[in-house]
């Protein structure tokens, strides 16, 4: 069956750094997705990406992140300067249709030190 | 309450028992969507109910919709200890993404 990955699966960095978390939604999907969990706190959604755009974001996803199809099988999330409160895993998830269940990677658990 | 509080925060009960858990939420929903998560791993999508469906069964799983009171149920019956995890329900609005709840933790005891 089809899944989510995601690369790689732990990061540890220094505040200020950059990092790019991978993804490789379901090959036939069109609607890609982040969301992140702060240890034990809710899955909060980020951003929403469909025909090579963001179609929404959060509040939470500020200039610090950007989000890239840079071919037609990764979808990468950038955190250009990271803060402490960065630190949480990133879910990636994707869908074939906008209203349609989304299939969750299984994360990217990212410490910023 | 937010959009999507499950109800109870935990949950713990014995091997081939019953498991519900509620969930509530505040604004119109096009479809409602159950998630589990065991200890630090990914989520795994369990169940889709849209807003005009009462009910949804998918093996030992049965989701409940009432739009009128803006809740949701997840029945989990003849429980396994394989089915200790987080359980979260996720509702989708007009736009396309998820509302989390803060989640169920419940716990199977052999």
């Amino acid at each position: 069956e089809p899944e989510v990955t995601q690369t790689p699966s732990h990061q540890v960095t220094q505040m200020g750094q950059e990092v790019i978390l991978r993804c490789v939604p379901i090959s036939n999907h069109l609607y890609f997705y982040w969301y992140r969990q702060i240890l034990g706190q809710k899955v909060e959604f980020l951003v929403s990406f469909y025909n090579n755009e963001i179609s929404e974001k959060s509040e939470i996803f500020d200039d610090q992140f950007s989000v890239e199809r840079p071919d037609g099988s990764n979808f990468t999330l950038k955190i250009r300067s990271t803060k402490l409160e960065d630190s949480a895993m990133y879910f990636c998830a994707s869908a074939k249709q906008g209203m349609q269940t989304q299939y969750f990677g299984p994360g990217t658990r990212l410490l910023v030190l | 309450s937010q959009q999507g509080e499950e109800d109870p925060q935990a949950l713990s009960i014995q091997e081939g028992e019953n498991a519900t858990m509620n969930c509530s939420y505040k604004t119109s929903i096009n479809n409602l969507q159950w998630y589990r998560q065991n200890s630090g791993r990914g989520l795994v999508h369990l169940i889709l109910i849209r807003s005009n469906e009462r009910e949804k069964h998918s093996g030992r799983l049965r989701v409940t919709l009432d739009t009128s009171k803006k809740s949701s149920s997840l029945l989990i019956t003849a429980s396994r200890a394989a089915d200790t995890a987080s359980y979260f329900c996720a509702t989708r609005g007009s736009n396309y993404k998820l509302t989390f709840g803060k989640g169920t933790l419940l716990t199977v005891n052999p």
